[in-house]
């Protein structure tokens, strides 16, 4: 079935410092990608999303692309801060899915000042 | 403000007791999900709706029930059945033809003692 695989945290990273979060999918269609960020005792919430390869999707400084030939949609942020510091969950939705959201494990990022 | 509720934050309980939790949408979604967290899991479906009085079940029901009378309102029920049921749970809605544009509550974090 389909899944979602991201690597395994925690990230823990200094201020102003580069992010990379992997993230690689399996699905027998074309799904839509996701990342979602969880910060310390709330739900989650969408941070930027991508439905078709070769999209970029941006926001808040975050910013992935859906890469079809390699199946994956890596998190990037030039320069993290503190505030920063989340769980963040890959997630795709497709047909097969019947369009419902199927979760990576999440990657808990550390922001030091 | 539009929102998802779920009440209440912390819940406690004795093993063998059943337990509800409550989820209130005013976001005019159709659609409403419940997921459990576990560390290191990620979100698994335990039940969804995506009309007023029908529900489906998700990856993980067994164990757990829910109702759908009204629009706004999900509760789920954590019965004695459920053989783990310490865990955090969070509450979920999106318009019925997006069901990839979901939107979090803050949460339930549930012990059962």
């Amino acid at each position: 079935g389909d899944s979602v695989t991201q690597m395994e945290g925690p990230v823990t990273l200094s201020e102003e410092a580069f992010l990379t979060i992997n993230c690689t999918y399996t699905a027998t269609g074309y799904p839509s990608l996701f990342w979602y960020v969880q910060y310390p005792g709330e739900g989650l919430q969408l941070l930027l999303k991508a439905t078709k390869a070769d999209d970029k999707g941006s926001n808040k400084g975050f910013e992935a692309t859906y890469r079809k030939e390699t199946t994956s949609f890596h998190l990037e942020k030039g320069s993290v801060q503190v505030s920063d510091s989340a769980v963040y969950f890959c997630a795709l939705s497709d047909q097969r899915s019947q369009g419902n959201l199927i979760f990576g494990k999440g990657t808990k990022l550390s922001v030091k000042p | 403000d539009g929102g998802i509720t779920q009440s209440p934050k912390y819940l406690f309980r004795k093993e063998g007791q059943n337990v509800t939790l409550s989820c209130e949408q005013n976001l005019n979604h159709d659609a409403m999900y419940w997921y459990r967290q576990d560390p290191g899991q990620g979100l698994r479906l335990i039940y969804y709706s995506q009309i007023v009085n029908d529900f489906q079940k998700g990856d993980i029901a067994e164990g757990y029930s829910v109702s759908r009378e009204k629009k706004e309102s999900f509760p789920l029920t954590v019965t004695s059945a459920q053989k783990n049921p310490t865990a955090f749970y969070l509450c979920a809605s999106s318009p019925r033809d997006r069901a990839n544009e979901q939107f979090f509550g803050p949460g339930t974090r549930l012990t059962v003692l």
